[in-house]
């Protein structure tokens, strides 16, 4: 019983550079999530996919951009990476709108 | 104004003591209010959802919600030091789930 996977857990890149993180859950979810953590922020929304073929904004999805690849699937990913988006990246997933959400173990991302 | 909003902490609490833990929030549409339990380095773990006005409570934890208010409260008794983690409130509107900036709770034995 999985859950919801990311890959990778770390990750180190230089101001520019780009990369993708991986979502995959397997729950048969219908709605998936990108956060990212800050320190002293909590949560913050990037994006959110509410079923597969859809993809919406969330609170600051400046500098990203995400694929529903799949029903199973989410991808995250940051063209021109910046030091502003060193965090930590938790994907998550619910059934249904009034389901809580399952969370990724996180991706930990340090831009130099 | 962000839309959700919890008690700034730190909050450090007597082991056996109560720890009380509180949350505003903005949109009066939400419908769905969830507390979440996150250790140092681990991902949020859900501990309590919460639906209608009234409390709900599962084992040591309540949770509260008032409507009217825009307010939702969770208790901790009998806080033991494994409750020493920060608490996020969350607060659902259709699908999108909207999160505090925690506080930290911290038991000391």
């Amino acid at each position: 019983n999985a859950g919801v996977t990311q890959t990778p857990k770390f990750q180190v890149l230089k101001t520019g550079q780009s990369m993708t993180l991986q979502c995959a859950q397997d729950m048969n979810h219908n709605s998936m999530y990108w956060y990212r953590q800050d320190p002293g922020m909590g949560l913050r929304l990037i994006y959110y996919s509410a079923s597969e073929g859809t993809t919406d904004k969330g609170e600051v999805p400046n500098g990203y951009n995400v694929s529903r690849l799949n029903k199973r699937e989410f991808s995250l990913r940051l063209e021109s990476a910046a030091p502003s988006q060193t965090s930590v990246y938790f994907c998550a997933s619910i059934l249904d709108p009034n389901s809580p959400l399952h969370f990724g173990n996180g991706t930990r991302l340090t831009v130099t | 104004q962000k839309e959700v909003e919890q008690n700034s902490g730190p909050l450090s609490v007597p082991e056996g003591a109560i720890a009380s833990l509180n949350c505003t929030y903005s949109d009066r549409g939400s419908q769905s209010f969830f507390w979440y339990r996150q250790y140092s380095g681990k991902s949020p773990e859900l501990i309590m959802s919460i639906y209608s006005n009234g409390d709900k409570e599962d084992g040591r934890f309540t949770a509260q919600l008032n409507k009217a208010s825009q307010y939702v409260s969770l208790l901790i008794r009998d806080s033991q030091p494994s409750d020493s983690a920060t608490y996020l409130c969350a607060v659902k509107d259709d699908y999108k789930l909207s999160f505090g900036a925690g506080t930290t709770v911290t038991v000391r034995a």
